[in-house]
């Protein structure tokens, strides 16, 4: 059974950086096509994909993101961490965490619950 | 980047309809299109991957199909569980992928 869980601070002053962690169960991000990516939504808004890193330590950015986002992995630990720089109230969203896999047409098909930070001072 | 569309953005219907939710990407994707339902306050889940492949344990009145630019979500009876926000999203440029803007279901 794969989960998903992203923790993280819930309010973050505008300029400071925001580390997200996804923890995870049920599969190994050291498996051949697997990957973890980051999808944030704003209150009443779309879906917006932030970054994707592969068990080959492959990473992709979001091009207009790409600047402020990191994305790391720790096999051992089964752990994603995102770091967003420079928060703007514009970066308020629910941030998700998601399982992909080649096999289902690269699709997300696990997501964690989501975790809403707020940017504000 | 390629830029995704759905059309309507939202729709009224009732219990027992056909609906059918239109997605257009700006250049061909092949098949490499999801759709996600999501629910107030839900993380949004998997449908249809790869344009038409149902995910397991998703209902079969739901159904995917085209290929390109253009897809079509169908759901063949409308059922109370299924008012929702539905996305797509394209999966064959990454980064990044894109989702659509989402298309509302609600009750007529």
């Amino acid at each position: 059974q794969i989960t998903l869980k992203e923790s993280g601070p819930t309010l973050v002053k505008p300029t400071q950086t925001l580390t997200l962690t996804c923890t995870f169960s049920g599969f190994s991000l050291s498996t051949s096509g697997v990957g973890v990516g980051w999808i944030r939504q704003p209150p009443g808004k779309a879906l917006e994909w932030l970054a994707l890193i592969y068990w080959d330590d492959d990473k992709r950015y979001s091009p207009s993101l790409k600047s402020r986002l990191t994305i790391t992995k720790d096999t051992s630990k089964n752990q994603v961490v995102l770091t967003m720089t420079n928060m703007d109230p514009v970066d308020t969203a629910t941030y998700y965490c998601a399982h992909r896999v080649a096999s289902y047409g690269y699709s997300f098909d696990y997501w964690g619950q989501g975790t809403l930070v707020t940017v504000s001072s | 980047d390629i830029q995704m569309t759905q059309s309507p953005s939202s729709l009224s219907a009732s219990v027992g309809d056909r609906v059918t939710i239109t997605c257009r990407a700006s250049q061909s994707i092949s098949s490499y299109l999801n759709w996600y339902q999501q629910k107030p306050g839900k993380a949004p889940k998997l449908l249809i991957y790869a344009a038409s492949s149902l995910q397991s344990g998703v209902p079969s009145r739901f159904s995917g199909s085209g290929s390109g630019t253009d897809f079509t979500l169908t759901i063949s009876s409308l059922q109370p569980e299924d008012f929702a926000t539905y996305y797509c999203q394209q999966s064959y440029s990454t980064p990044p992928d894109t989702f659509g803007p989402g298309t509302k279901v609600d009750i007529k």
